[in-house]
C-alpha cells in the first residue's frame, strides 16, 4: 500500500520569507500522481499544485513551487514571498495512476506566518 | 454555484445513536468522494461514487456505515450505532470524470461528529 509521510509537525516563517515543506511517499508503481492541498482553518480544502510522476519538469503555481525527486521519492513545496493568507495546514497527498480514483494524504504540516 | 456544500456542519450525538451527513456536489461533477478526517491527521477514503453507482469502499467503512448517491446527485453518509470511535471530520469532495485538467479535487468545508 502507499504510504505518504510529512515529517514536520509545524512549521512557521517571516512574512515575505520563503519556506519549504517536506514530504516523502513510498509506492511500487511508476505512473501516479502528486498533491499537496491547502486547508485555511475552518475552511475548504484546496488545491494547491499538482505534479506527474512522468514529468521531469517540476510544477510551479504563482509562488508556489514543488521539488519532486522520484528517485528519493521525495516531494517537497516551496512558499515563496509568504503572505499571512498562507497560514494553514498543507497536506501532501500521493493517487495512483491508471484510474485510481483515492488520493492518500499525509498527516499535515501546519504552516504559520510571522507578521 | 456555490461548491460542494455539507449538513449539518457539527452533529453531536450519544453513542448507539444514527446520524446521517448530506453533501451536495459541484452540480456538473459526476463523482463525489467521501473522507474522515481525525484530529491531527489527514483525510483517509471512505469511498466513491461514479454517478450513482458506489465503485469503491475502504476497509476503514465498517458495516455499520452505508452511503447512497441517488439518480447521481446529492449523497448521504449514514453512521449505524455510533461509536466514540466515530468522532471526525467526514470530508465530501466531488470532481469531474476523468481528472482530466488540473485534476483536482473540490472539497466542501465537512461535518464534524462527536460521539459523547
Amino acid at each position: 500500500a502507499q504510504t505518504v509521510t510529512q515529517s514536520q509537525p509545524e512549521m512557521s516563517v517571516q512574512e515575505a520569507e520563503t519556506v519549504t515543506l517536506s514530504c516523502t511517499y513510498d509506492t511500487s508503481e511508476s505512473d501516479y500522481y502528486l498533491f499537496w492541498y491547502k486547508q485555511p482553518p475552518s475552511r475548504q480544502m484546496i488545491l494547491v499544485i499538482r505534479q506527474e510522476a512522468y514529468k521531469q519538469q517540476n510544477a510551479t503555481e504563482n509562488r508556489f513551487s514543488v521539488n519532486f525527486q522520484k528517485a528519493a521519492k521525495s516531494f517537497s513545496l516551496k512558499i515563496s514571498d509568504s503572505q499571512l493568507g498562507d497560514a494553514a495546514m498543507y497536506f501532501c497527498a500521493y493517487r495512483g495512476g491508471q484510474g485510481a480514483q483515492k488520493l492518500v494524504f499525509g498527516q499535515g504540516t501546519r504552516l504559520t506566518i510571522n507578521p | 454555484d456555490t461548491g460542494v456544500s455539507q449538513n449539518p456542519r457539527h452533529k453531536i450525538t450519544k453513542r448507539g445513536q444514527n446520524v446521517t451527513f448530506r453533501c451536495d456536489p459541484i452540480s456538473e461533477h459526476n463523482r463525489l468522494y467521501w473522507y474522515r478526517q481525525t484530529l491531527g491527521q489527514g483525510p483517509e477514503f471512505l469511498t466513491y461514487f461514479q454517478n450513482e453507482a458506489q465503485l469503491e469502499k475502504s476497509r476503514l467503512l465498517s458495516d455499520r456505515f452505508s452511503a447512497e448517491r441517488p439518480k447521481g446527485s446529492f449523497s448521504t453518509l449514514e453512521i449505524q450505532r455510533t461509536e466514540q470511535g466515530d468522532s471526525a471530520m467526514y470530508l465530501c469532495a466531488s470532481s469531474l470524470e476523468g481528472w482530466s485538467g488540473r485534476g483536482e479535487l473540490f472539497f466542501g468545508e465537512g461535518s464534524r461528529l462527536t460521539v459523547l
